[in-house]
């Protein structure tokens, strides 16, 4: 079982729509969660990122952190065919420079 | 803003040769890492260093070597390519101060023939 899990997609949505996206992982030592953005040809941008539980509010952007249940989310809000993207959910411990990445989900906006 | 440039954005080389990935970050970042991502499997740490002259192993470092000379720069040795180093390969750096995030460069598109 990989330490983080999120559903490849692709997911394919309206212009306007609530996106929602989502992992899971299984290592409770995790304590930064991060959303990364990668276009194609392109590397990640840093979206989003978060210390322990709660949400985080940026713009359209909303992340979310559950510890307890071990489940992170990304909501984006009035989607544009400007998201359609890869994205990345990304985790560290405290104190570790060392990263997890999930496999990212494909999203695609539809105008 | 931070900025990791990537020597090459898109490379092609033979099996066999020695193949050099630079690197260069801006923000005076002590962390620097490579990853190679490829589909199905997300990013993989190859090294990483979090000094000048110290390295550590990632993941998957056989086949790879790394040269940190200088803070701002973080070098990715192939030492003789094989055909499955194809990949792209991604840099990031990130500061040791307040827990701070990795920022990536654009990536190195790698093709060994």
């Amino acid at each position: 079982q990989k330490e983080v899990e999120q559903d490849p997609g692709p997911l394919s949505v309206p212009e306007g729509a609530i996106v929602s996206l989502n992992c899971t992982y299984s290592n409770s030592a995790f304590q930064y969660f991060m959303w990364y953005r990668q276009y194609s040809r392109k590397g990640p941008e840093l979206l989003m990122y978060t210390y322990s539980s709660g949400n985080k509010e940026d713009g359209r952007f909303t992340a979310q952190v559950d510890k307890s249940s071990k489940y992170i989310s990304l909501f984006i809000r009035d989607s544009q065919p400007s998201d359609s993207a890869t994205y990345l959910c990304a985790m560290r411990a405290g104190g570790y420079q060392k990263v997890t990445f999930g496999t990212g989900t494909k999203l695609q906006v539809i105008p | 803003d931070v900025k990791v440039t990537q020597s090459s954005r898109y490379l092609v080389k033979r099996t066999g040769e020695k193949v050099f990935l630079e690197c260069v970050q801006d923000m005076d970042h002590e962390n620097m890492f490579w990853y190679r991502q490829d589909p199905g499997l997300g990013l993989r740490l190859i090294y990483f260093s979090y000094d000048v002259k110290m390295k550590e192993k990632g993941d998957i470092p056989e086949g790879y070597s790394v040269s940190r000379e200088k803070k701002e720069r973080f070098s990715l040795i192939l030492e003789s390519a094989s055909t499955n180093q194809t990949s792209m390969y991604l840099c990031a750096s990130s500061s040791i101060q307040g827990s701070q995030p990795q920022h990536f460069g654009d990536g190195t598109r790698l093709s060994i023939l």
